[in-house]
């Protein structure tokens, strides 16, 4: 069976630090692999998604960036934190037009 | 890109009674349609899902119905519980991103 693995679930970081989550997805290959956003007590807003190694589309501008070095590894960076990238962050994973699957997500306090 | 617009924001019933939410798309491609329930500090967790080509689909207490022509689908939950209070997003699958588009969610408060 297919399983998400996505670290740290807790993170307080300065403003101006660096920033970097970290998806995995065992079980399946070639997945469609997202990145989500949720302010406190908001919905879910799509980052970024990748359709397959090396491919990032990003939705919104910011300063954050994504990568995907292995075919089920999804990693959210960022150079230097703002305020604003307060929130709870999601990798998901889904093959197309399938159900997708959310990881446990991480809890970003940016202070 | 898709659109979805999600109603009401909260919903307070009490236990035994009948919820119903309510979710608008703008995409006619759109052609995969989830409802998720989240929990405080929780993950987003797959409760129901239905595809173009289905009107109706149902799993025990929980019912999701789309009206393709009209671009709205909607969730039932039948004989709520106390368990069932949490935020409740629905979703459109957005066919250009491969990805899907998520309404705003639904507070629910069931009350013993």
């Amino acid at each position: 069976s297919q399983t998400i693995h996505q670290w740290p679930a807790t993170l307080v970081q300065p403003v101006g630090s660096p920033l970097s989550l970290e998806c995995t997805v065992e079980g399946t290959s070639n997945p469609n692999l997202y990145w989500y956003r949720q302010a406190a007590g908001r919905g879910l807003q799509l980052l970024f998604y990748s359709v397959g190694i090396g491919q990032i589309s990003s939705e919104v501008p910011q300063n954050l960036s994504a990568s995907r070095p292995q075919d089920r590894q999804f990693i959210l960076s960022s150079k230097k934190l703002l305020l604003s990238d307060s929130g709870f962050y999601l990798c998901a994973w889904r093959r197309d037009n399938e159900k997708l699957f959310f990881g446990s997500g991480t809890q970003l306090s940016v202070l | 890109g898709e659109n979805v617009e999600q109603h009401p924001s909260t919903l307070s019933v009490q236990e035994g009674d009948s919820a119903v939410i309510k979710c608008t798309y703008s995409d006619s491609a759109s052609n995969y349609f989830p409802w998720y329930k989240q929990e405080l500090g929780k993950r987003p967790q797959l409760i129901i899902d239905i595809r173009s080509n289905v009107g109706e689909k149902k799993d025990q207490r929980i019912a999701v119905t789309l009206n393709k022509t009209a671009k709205h689908f909607s969730l039932h939950i039948t004989e709520t519980q106390p368990e069932d209070s949490a935020v409740y997003f629905c979703a459109a699958s957005d066919t250009g991103r491969r990805a899907l588009t998520f309404g705003s969610g639904t507070r629910l408060q069931v009350q013993p």
